[in-house]
């Protein structure tokens, strides 16, 4: 069993949509961490969620971390060709130190 | 740019043969880690070094064989791979291991076992 459940895996809209990625667990995370990978590059940082309930926006993305930190989600706003790539999220569970575990990513294709 | 770097980009091995992967990072990192990544999965965590000392090995097969010579340095010694081995190979570092910390990535060894 997957601790971080990432849905949808595949996803291809048209630009102009919106979007939502989910980050669920039935554990806790003292973090939770979004990365997006583009083709032939590793993994880039785009927020580190640490306080439940706290959203914090990056121009057209918008990340949320729930209440009990348990789950998360990307949303972001007006897709472009340019957000096309591989989203993960991250955490570090509470019990297990310092030890970050990868969702299985969401794919996502924006279509223009 | 990343600012971790890693050589080579691409790597064509015989199943025979004795290879490097070389990282580096000057940001002052104490934490390196080597990831292992199939097409569309995700990455799998390697080995962690933590102030240069081997803190964490996930069971990896001894063909797989990591050094850090000094803080900025991780190498990834490759002996007898087989054609599973073949993978995107990443490094990355982080200020430390603690629980927030973001981790840096490089652009990966592109890994083929033949």
């Amino acid at each position: 069993t997957q601790l971080l459940e990432q849905s949808p895996q595949f996803l291809s809209i048209q630009e102009g949509e919106n979007l939502t990625v989910y980050c669920n667990s039935s554990s806790v995370f003292s973090s939770l961490q979004w990365y997006r990978q583009e083709p032939g590059e590793g993994p880039v940082l785009l927020v580190t969620v640490v306080t439940g309930g706290e959203v914090k926006k990056l121009k057209r993305l918008t990340f949320q971390f729930g209440d009990a930190r348990k789950d998360s989600s990307l949303h972001i706003t007006a897709a472009q060709p340019g957000d096309t790539g591989l989203y993960l999220c991250a955490g570090i569970e509470e019990t297990s130190g310092s030890r970050l575990t990868f969702g299985e990513g969401t794919q996502l294709t924006v279509n223009p | 740019d990343t600012e971790v770097t890693q050589t080579p980009k691409h790597l064509v091995m015989g199943m025979t043969n004795k290879k490097s992967l070389k990282c580096e990072q000057h940001m002052g990192h104490r934490a390196m880690y080597w990831y292992k990544q199939k097409a569309k999965k995700p990455p799998e965590l390697m080995f962690v070094y933590s102030y240069e000392k081997l803190s964490i090995n996930e069971s990896v097969p001894s063909r797989f064989s990591p050094e850090c010579p000094n803080s900025s340095l991780l190498n990834l010694h490759l002996h007898a791979l087989q054609p599973e081995d073949s993978a995107l190979y990443l490094c990355a570092s982080s200020q430390d291991r603690g629980p927030a910390l973001p981790l840096h990535f490089g652009n990966g060894t592109r890994l083929t076992v033949t």
